[in-house]
């Protein structure tokens, strides 16, 4: 199975912060990560999609990059919705894993 | 606007089986992966499988030989067995589509989520 190690594990931050979350994976999956969001009690949104395609309806503040083994999530300006846990995920082969996730908390 | 909603029961004994459906609206069954995730409580997430409009399945292979995913095409409902459980198979667990048209694939719509709770 390949491994997503996501850091920081949580992450304090304030609004109007920027933030980037990093995920890497055991072997290289060339382009093939996506993002979420999840807030308790709720199920994951998705936020990006192949590495860095915005999902529909999600603020441009959201943007990904990366490719290979190395990805990053970043918001460019925190706004009190985006405090929650982050998830990566890789769909380059099965069992698609996820990333243990990144909390993200206001400061 | 495309739902998925889970159903059955929140309480399975050892031993048994876990039963769960998804029910689609709003989209078509075709040219998607209907897929099964799962969160035991305060973790993260975890793949259990899919079932594409055609039938073919993928297990991830630390439940394969106790799970079977199954698609009713006609009710536009995708169904989650999963055997033999264990106070480890407690968790959330999510219904999703798999999205994939232009690849790679990726989780775009979610069910809400039920709890599944394993004990005697």
């Amino acid at each position: 199975d390949i491994q997503m190690t996501q850091s920081p594990s949580s992450l304090s931050a304030s609004v109007g912060d920027r933030v980037t979350i990093t995920c890497r994976a055991s072997q290289s999956i060339t382009t093939y990560v996506s993002w979420y969001h999840q807030k308790p009690g709720k199920a994951p949104k998705p936020l990006i999609y192949h590495a860095s395609s915005l999902q529909d309806g999600v603020p441009s503040r959201f943007g990904g990059s990366g490719s290979g083994t190395d990805f990053t999530l970043t918001i460019s300006s925190l706004q009190p919705e985006d405090f929650a846990t982050y998830y990566c995920q890789q769909s380059y082969s099965t069992p698609y894993t996820f990333g243990q996730g990144t909390k993200l908390e206001i400061k | 606007q495309v739902q998925l909603q889970e159903s059955g029961p929140g309480l399975v004994k050892p031993s048994e089986t876990l039963s769960l459906t998804c029910t689609v609206s709003g989209g078509s069954i075709n040219n998607y992966y209907w897929s099964w995730v799962r969160q035991p409580p305060g973790k993260g997430l975890e793949y259990i499988g899919y079932i594409y409009h055609s039938g073919a399945t993928n297990y991830n292979p630390s439940l394969k030989t106790r799970v079977t995913i199954s698609l009713d095409t006609s009710k536009k409902q995708f169904s989650l067995n999963l055997n033999s459980v264990t106070a480890a198979d407690t968790a959330v667990y999510y219904c999703a589509r798999g999205e994939a048209s232009s690849w790679p694939l990726y989780f775009d719509y979610w069910g809400q989520g039920i709890l599944v709770t394993v004990s005697s």
